[in-house]
């Protein structure tokens, strides 16, 4: 397994377009995480899934982003009419809920410029 | 609601000098994990230590290790022989081992540099 995977790497969007984000996680993890992160801040929690089912969302997200995980295997992260306060790194973490090794693996994230 | 807090934004250690980067938490549960991870500058972020909040003797890994004290909720974390490429934030992170409500909560981090 090579890890956490998230595409694209990079996007670039104007302003009111609507993006989507894609994470693949470790393939024996049943849980999923996405974060939003800023330039020298900590991750900011947005949605996490056990296997299919969305656990939470922060209430801090508007109803213009959303995030799927339909088989319990990868995600995607969606949001729509883009505004220029949603430009950051957007990370994805797995982990797994069985054993004893509940530690989250991250992926690269995706970076959005909105113009 | 469980909170994790950093309240140093900023530190610096010589090369191969000792330093602590400090971390409180705070929860009403009893079986819970406790992490510290490191981001590089521009890079992946990456588990650096993990701790069993039933274990009371301290986890170690190589140079990285930790101070956890449950009754005061402050889990620290110790880098010795500081190296240039510890050059990093360094998040605190907590999660309930069960249960619905466990996701995965950061500290607003600490960026360490380490001086030639």
């Amino acid at each position: 397994d090579t890890g956490v995977s998230q595409d694209p790497r990079h996007k670039i969007t104007k302003r009111g377009q609507n993006v989507t984000f894609r994470c693949d996680p470790i393939s024996e993890h049943n849980r999923l995480y996405w974060y939003r992160q800023t330039l020298g801040q900590g991750p900011e929690f947005l949605t996490y899934f056990q296997n299919e089912a969305q656990l939470e969302k922060s209430r801090l997200l508007s109803d213009r982003f959303s995030a799927e995980r339909p088989k319990g295997s990868f995600s995607t992260l969606e949001i729509q009419r883009t505004e220029q306060g949603d430009s950051a790194m957007y990370l994805c973490a797995s982990s797994s809920d069985r054993g004893n090794r509940p530690e989250a693996f991250f992926g690269q994230g995706t970076r959005l410029t909105v113009v | 609601a469980q909170t994790v807090t950093q309240s140093q934004p900023e530190m610096s250690v010589q090369e191969a000098e000792t330093v602590t980067l400090s971390c409180t938490y705070d929860t009403s549960e009893n079986n819970y994990y406790l992490f510290w991870y490191k981001q590089p500058p521009s890079r992946q972020m990456i588990l650096v230590i993990r701790q069993e909040a039933y274990k009371q003797q301290n986890a170690t890994e190589n140079r990285f290790s930790v101070n956890f004290q449950k009754a005061a909720k402050s889990f620290s974390l110790k880098i010795s022989d500081s190296q240039l490429g510890d050059t990093a934030m360094y998040f605190c992170a907590f999660i309930i081992y069960t249960g619905a409500n466990s996701k995965l909560t950061f500290g607003k981090g600490i960026t360490l540099s380490v001086r030639p």
